[in-house]
């Protein structure tokens, strides 16, 4: 049973560029969350995607955005990047049963200069 | 709104003392609790959870957890610290009715552990 994966682990991007992040859930998994953790803080809920469609957004603007694959893997994407996007992104996977225990990936670690 | 918070942002104890870590909720109702440790720049590793039933429940690597109702509480026990403990401690509620790994995480505290 493979785990949940992130890639890249580390990128670093211009003020105002756009990323892509990618997740692929632990197998048998339908939901996938991410998460931002900035430097010495605890994760913020980013949103969530329940089999393809967003159930749940936290807050965070509309230059963050988001899919999810049918094979449920998971991309999160950030328009106009600005400095304080800078933090950990997590991305966490759920068995979407209705228990709430989220597995997370080990990250990708975004520097914005 | 729910919330979470753990009062301690850091904490030094001595390899073989005793550790508590404190955790205070904001919930509703019946909480979905979890202890989960980081790593520097790691990912997040679940060590216990309490879903329902006995209040106190059993982790991995010796860590254990209590729910307290009356004091909106899960703290986080570990009977004999080793140095390979020392991270970054998150505890977590889940949020929304749906329940589907939505988490709400408190400010982290940061464990160090003398030789």
């Amino acid at each position: 049973e493979t785990g949940v994966t992130q890639s890249p682990t580390h990128l670093i991007k211009t003020r105002g560029q756009q990323v892509t992040l990618r997740c692929s859930s632990q197998s048998g998994h339908n939901t996938v969350s991410w998460y931002q953790q900035a430097l010495g803080q605890g994760p913020q809920f980013i949103f969530q995607y329940y089999r393809e469609e967003e159930n749940g957004r936290g807050n965070f603007p509309p230059r963050f955005s988001g899919l999810q694959f049918p094979n449920y893997s998971s991309e999160l994407n950030v328009n106009a990047l600005e400095l304080d996007d800078s933090a950990l992104y997590l991305c966490a996977s759920s068995p979407g049963t209705g228990v709430p225990e989220a597995f997370f990936g080990q990250g990708t670690r975004l520097t914005v200069v | 709104a729910q919330s979470v918070t753990q009062p301690d942002i850091h904490i030094t104890v001595s390899e073989g003392a005793s550790l508590e870590l404190r955790c205070n909720y904001s919930y509703g109702a019946t909480p979905y609790l979890f202890w989960y440790v980081q790593s520097p720049g790691q990912g997040l590793q679940l060590l216990l959870k309490y879903f329902s039933g006995d209040t106190l429940v059993q982790g991995i690597k010796g860590f254990e957890a209590e729910f307290k109702r009356s004091q909106s509480s899960f703290n986080l026990r570990k009977p004999s610290v080793h140095w390979s403990d020392a991270a970054e401690y998150f505890c977590a509620v889940a949020h929304g009715s749906s329940n589907t790994g939505k988490l709400i995480f408190g400010q982290g505290t940061t464990l160090q552990v003398k030789p």
